[in-house]
């Protein structure tokens, strides 16, 4: 069994739509989280980063963090065509020293005008 | 300022053969990490580098090595090549703080011939 399970994808939705991406983690020493979005060929870039349970909000983003059932969640409101990507979800330990992240697969996600 | 930089873009080499690729971290950062992202996977975890010294190892073989310099460039080398070491290799930087955020470079992408 992976680390972090990601479903896949791919996933379609219509402009406009609310998108909700999820990853499950078996390691409940992970205490950061974090969703990356990549577009192809390009690097992972950093879109929310959350320290243990709760929620957080920027913008169309809420990224949300249930430690108890090991579940973290995207949700992207207002769904735009740009926002058609390969979302990542990663984690880690709060180890000092120690920054290794441990990602997903990544869902594919693609928004239909 | 200017994110994380990686070169080259792309490569191509031949079973067998060694390559080395190249980080320059953001302005300040301190920690740099190496993953390999196979095609449809998410990256994986390969070296971590601090103050020129390894700070964490993925589970890769013995013919991937990497050092970091006094800039905080870094280098990571990938020798006897294989077919199966195809993918885009990304670099991450950090300020190397308790928490710190990472940020990737856009990748050097390899195949293997």
């Amino acid at each position: 069994q992976k680390e972090v399970e990601q479903d896949p994808g791919p996933l379609s939705v219509p402009e406009g739509a609310i998108v909700s991406l999820n990853c499950t983690y078996s390691n409940s020493a992970f205490q950061y989280f974090m969703w990356y979005r990549q577009y192809s060929r390009k690097g992972p870039e950093l879109l929310m980063y959350t320290y243990s349970s709760g929620n957080k909000e920027d913008g169309r983003f809420t990224a949300q963090v249930d430690k108890s059932s090991k579940y973290i969640s995207l949700f992207i409101r207002d769904s735009q065509p740009s926002d058609s990507a390969t979302y990542l979800c990663a984690m880690r330990e709060p180890n000092f020293g120690n920054e290794k992240l441990t990602f997903g697969t990544g869902t594919r996600l693609t928004i239909i005008p | 300022d200017a994110g994380v930089t990686q070169s080259p873009t792309h490569l191509i080499k031949t079973r067998g053969q060694q390559v080395t690729l190249r980080c320059s971290p953001i302005s300040g950062h301190k920690s740099v990490s190496w993953y390999q992202q196979v095609l449809g996977q998410g990256p994986q975890f390969i070296f971590q580098y601090y103050e020129k010294e390894e700070r964490g190892r993925g589970n890769f073989p013995d013919r991937f090595s990497a050092r970091q310099f006094p800039n905080y460039s870094s280098e990571l080398n990938v020798n006897a090549l294989l077919l199966g070491d195809s993918a885009l290799y990304l670099c991450a930087s950090s300020l190397m703080h308790q928490g710190a955020e990472q940020y990737f470079g856009p990748g050097t992408r390899l195949t293997v011939t």
